[in-house]
């Protein structure tokens, strides 16, 4: 059980161009879902938090309107890179918990998105 | 501000013990938590520790916590080249709404 799908699990795109990626939680329904962006031999960092149905809160440095995150249901959160660039290649990485003290975490495999 | 520190990379023989180190810095983190990364999955949570523990053991996995010096530690007894992955510390303030503060990861390497 638990178990957090991504998709696309890669993606190629042209400078200009918005990319949208889905988050779904297949197996629970997940109260907070949270974006992180990893680049190579670096630790995840967290850019923003959303829980279903508010507006997503996001953390210092990341900006909102480049990065729209939609937690429209309990299973589903997608995250679009607008305009996208090269230096937003990375690797993006969602996470779906169900609440609780302990703050569990499941998390997707991840979507490599490349910007030429 | 948050910083979880970890050394890349750890190379150790199959059948010895691995022990992967971390440091944090926020002293009011109230889980600390270890995930595995391997290739093409998704980060699977290993083991968690609560802030007033000392010690956690698990099967072959023993988490140690000294919360004075700040410093995590995983050992994983007899390892086995099915733990050839990437190890990741992090920290929460708790709490269903937080996300999680991680290190860079120690790529642990099993020579046979």
């Amino acid at each position: 059980g638990a178990v957090v799908s991504q998709h696309p699990s890669w993606v190629i795109c042209k400078s200009g161009t918005s990319v949208k990626i889905e988050c779904r939680s297949l197996d629970f329904q997940a109260t907070t879902m949270f974006w992180y962006r990893q680049f190579p031999k670096q630790s995840l960092m967290l850019m923003a938090t959303s829980n279903e149905g508010s507006k997503a809160t996001y953390e210092q440095g990341v900006e909102k309107d480049k990065f729209l995150i939609n937690h429209a249901s309990l299973t589903l959160s997608t995250l679009t890179v607008t305009s996208a660039h090269p230096e937003d290649s990375s690797f993006y990485i969602c996470s779906a918990s169900t609440g609780g003290g302990l703050n569990e975490q499941f998390f997707g495999p991840g979507t490599r998105l490349t910007v030429l | 501000g948050e910083d979880v520190e970890q050394s890349l990379f750890l190379s150790v023989r199959e059948g010895d013990s691995s022990v992967i180190n971390c440091t944090y810095t926020d002293s009011s983190s109230t889980y600390l938590y270890w995930y595995k990364q391997e290739p093409g999955a998704g980060l699977q949570l290993l083991t968690y520790i609560f802030s007033n523990m000392d010690m956690k053991q698990d099967q072959r996995l023993t988490v140690l916590l000294n919360k004075k010096d700040k410093h995590l530690s995983l050992r994983i007894a007899d390892t086995q080249t099915g733990d050839s992955a990437i190890y990741f510390c992090a920290e929460s303030m708790g709490g269903g709404a937080d996300g999680l503060t991680f290190g860079k990861g120690t790529h642990l390497i099993i020579q046979p």
